[in-house]
C-alpha cells in the first residue's frame, strides 16, 4: 500500500514481557517519528530518525524503551519489562521533510 | 516547554449547530497543523497554517492562525454526523521536527 503500515495492529502482553513494534513507511520518507497515545488523549512525541540516525529520542520514557531504524527504512520500537502504564497506542509517522508527517494507524499495546 | 491547549474537550451538538475548537499556547509555532482521527485510525493532516492572521477554508471548516502563532481556531458550520471524531492541533516544536500535539477535541454529531 502507499501509506504508513505498523503492526501488529494489536498486542497484548503480561507485565514484564517484551514486545517489538514495527512500522514501514512510505516508501522514500526521510524522516520517521513515534508517539505514543492515551486513550483519549493528543499524541506524544517518542522519538525521531532521518534515515538511519536517530536526531532525537527525548520523549522515550525510560531506558526500557528503545528504537532503531537500522537501514534507513523500517523501523521498530521494542519495549522491556513491560509494565501496565506502557498500554497505550502507539503511532509511526513518516515525511519527506519533518513535515507534514503521514501517519500509521497505529498498534494498540494492552498491558496485562 | 512548548504546550497546547485545546477547548472544548468534548463537544456534543445537533446536526447542522455551528462551533468552534480552540488552540492555545503561550509559545510561538513556526506552524500549526489541524488532524481529525476516528477510532483505530491514525491522525489524518486536514490543514496546515503558516503565517500569522491565515485563514484557511476546507468546505465547511475554517482555519485562523492567531497574529502571533500562538494560537489557532476551527470552526465547523452546519456540522453533519460524518464530522464526528477526534480534532487535534499540532504545533511544530522547537526543533522543527516532532509535532507537539494539543489534548483533542471530541466531536459527537447527532442527527
Amino acid at each position: 500500500g502507499a501509506g504508513v503500515s505498523q503492526s501488529p495492529r494489536y498486542k497484548v502482553a503480561k507485565r514484564g514481557q517484551d514486545v517489538a513494534l514495527r512500522c514501514d513507511p512510505i516508501s522514500g520518507h526521510v524522516s520517521l517519528f513515534w508517539y505514543q497515545q492515551a486513550l483519549g488523549q493528543g499524541p506524544e512525541f517518542l522519538t525521531y530518525f532521518q534515515n538511519e540516525a536517530q536526531l532525537d529520542k527525548s520523549g522515550l520514557p525510560s531506558d526500557r524503551f528503545f528504537a532503531e531504524r537500522p537501514e534507513g527504512s523500517v523501523s521498530t520500537l521494542k519495549i522491556q519489562r513491560t509494565q501496565q502504564e506502557d498500554s497505550a497506542v502507539y503511532l509511526c509517522a513518516s515525511s519527506l521533510a519533518p513535515q507534514p508527517q503521514h501517519f500509521g494507524d497505529g498498534t494498540r499495546l494492552s498491558i496485562l | 516547554t512548548q504546550l497546547l491547549e485545546q477547548s472544548p474537550q468534548f463537544l456534543s451538538i445537533q446536526e447542522g449547530e455551528n462551533l468552534t475548537v480552540y488552540c492555545n499556547s503561550s509559545s510561538v509555532f513556526s506552524s500549526l497543523q489541524w488532524y481529525r482521527q476516528e477510532p483505530g485510525e491514525g491522525p489524518v493532516l486536514l490543514v496546515t497554517v503558516v503565517t500569522g492572521g491565515e485563514v484557511k477554508k476546507l468546505k465547511r471548516l475554517t482555519f485562523q492562525f492567531g497574529d502571533a502563532r500562538k494560537d489557532s481556531s476551527l470552526h465547523i458550520t452546519a456540522a453533519q454526523p460524518g464530522d464526528t471524531g477526534l480534532y487535534l492541533c499540532a504545533g511544530e516544536g522547537q526543533a522543527g521536527t516532532a509535532l507537539i500535539f494539543g489534548k483533542g477535541t471530541t466531536l459527537s454529531v447527532s442527527s
